[in-house]
């Protein structure tokens, strides 16, 4: 059973630019999560969906950042204009009613560099 | 506002030292305390849920065990592939925020041969 899926893996960007990451979470999961990471802060919620629809978005820091998920098995967080401080590993994780304990399963991450 | 506060920050161990990782936890009506496993480079990896102060659980040489206002992470005779960063997480009642997950900085583990 495949776990949650990020793409990139690795995004190296100049400041300006616009970055997309991607996310599928485990099939049957109704919620989803994009988590940032940094030394400073340590892992943080940005924000979550459950049946595609957004329920928290108070931890997106400003609005250069934006989410969607547009269908069950996919989601996007977009960065827009990237700035370096948004250096960060960003991780996507899903979750869902039929899981045990609402235990969330994490995706391999995608280190973002923005120069 | 939920707080997460895990200590120590860095802790080495000799392979089959047993020690203890904490979690200390400020939240208004817990849900469930998250132990995870962390990998250099991955995700972090679901190890175990607590519920109620008093409650336990053990998985292989790791032992989750919770009070009122802490959890511990007891390592039993350690082996060097248990070096990770070890996080603990709380979801509890924020609102209408019911699956939100408050992460503390983790303790990262080195044990040596």
């Amino acid at each position: 059973d495949a776990g949650v899926i990020q793409s990139p893996r690795h995004e190296v960007t100049e400041m300006g630019q616009e970055v997309t990451l991607r996310c599928k979470p485990i099939s049957g999961h109704d919620y989803l999560f994009w988590y940032r990471q940094t030394m400073m802060r340590g892992l943080e919620l940005l924000i979550y969906f459950n049946n595609n629809v957004p329920i928290d978005d108070s931890g997106m820091p400003e609005d250069r950042f934006s989410a969607k998920m547009p269908n069950a098995s996919f989601s996007t967080l977009k960065i827009q204009p990237s700035e370096p401080r948004d250096s960060a590993v960003y991780f996507c994780a899903s979750s869902g009613d039929r899981t045990l304990n609402y235990e969330q399963y994490f995706g391999p991450g995608t280190r973002l560099t923005v120069t | 506002e939920d707080q997460v506060t895990q200590s120590p920050e860095a802790l080495r161990l000799q392979e089959g030292e047993s020690s203890s990782l904490n979690c200390s936890y400020t939240v208004s009506g817990l849900r469930g305390l998250f132990w995870y496993r962390q990998d250099p480079g991955k995700g972090p990896e679901f190890l175990f849920t607590l519920y109620s102060a008093g409650e336990e659980k053990e998985k292989e040489r790791l032992k989750a065990t919770l009070t009122k206002k802490e959890s511990f992470l007891h390592i039993t005779a350690p082996k060097p592939e248990d070096s990770a960063t070890y996080l603990c997480a709380v979801r509890a009642n924020s609102g209408g925020s019911n699956y939100k997950l408050t992460f503390g900085k983790g303790t990262l583990l080195t044990v040596n041969p």
